[in-house]
């Protein structure tokens, strides 16, 4: 159980481009998802917390004009990179986290890595 | 506002035992989780502990102490798959966000 997907695994775009990821709780319904950047050899960071039904919250430092978080049912959410820039590349990972029952552990998607040329 | 602390790296035998420590300092607790990264990928739940003690997973372990900030990951009988990054994340409160480490790496020679 408590199994995380992701899509897509890989993306590689222009400069310029708007990126969707989709992250999705496939066998549990997840009241909270997280969205982390992590850049090489680094830990995670995360970018914002969303719940099902209201707007994200952003963490300091995250334009939420340019990562826009849509977290419209219990199994999925989505982030959209606008106007990526080469900057932007990293490796996107969201957490989800489901109601009671399972506690406040996260369980964490497969990822999906950015490259902007 | 919260500090993880945990080594960056650590070295060990095929077959030994490597302790991971995780000192934290936040303003609430709600759990420390440990959580396991191979490179390139995910993390993978490992540990959760809510109150003192040890909890034992089959060859792993995780231990925390309340009172002093502190948890510790026990990786025993090391495999060459237990190369990995190890992160140590704590919940301030309940239904709270995690903050992370920074994680160690740990290398698993022959």
């Amino acid at each position: 159980g408590a199994v995380v997907s992701q899509h897509p695994s890989w993306v590689i775009c222009k400069s310029g481009t708007s990126v969707k990821i989709e992250c999705r709780s496939l066998d549990f319904q997840a009241t909270t998802m997280f969205w982390y950047r992590q850049f090489p050899k680094q830990s995670l960071m995360l970018m914002a917390t969303s719940n099902e039904g209201s707007k994200a919250t952003y963490e300091q430092g995250v334009e939420k004009d340019k990562f826009l978080i849509n977290h419209a049912s219990l199994t999925l959410s989505t982030l959209t990179v606008t106007s990526a820039h080469p900057e932007d590349s990293s490796f996107y990972i969201c957490s989800a986290r489901g109601a009671s029952g399972l506690g406040e552990t996260q369980y964490f998607g497969p990822g999906t890595r950015l490259l902007v040329l | 506002g919260q500090n993880i602390d945990q080594p960056t790296e650590m070295t060990a035998t095929e077959g030994a035992i490597v302790q991971i420590n995780c000192t934290y300092q936040t303003s609430g607790f709600n759990g420390l989780f440990w959580y396991q990264q191979h490179a390139g990928e995910a993390p993978t739940f490992l540990s959760y502990n809510v109150l003192d003690g040890l909890e034992e997973k089959g060859r792993f372990s995780s231990f925390l102490s309340r009172s002093k900030g502190y948890s510790y990951l026990l990786l025993k009988e090391l495999q060459m798959k237990d190369s990995a990054s190890y992160l140590c994340a704590v919940a301030a409160a309940a239904g709270n966000k995690l903050t992370f480490g920074g994680g160690t790496r740990v290398l698993v020679k022959p």
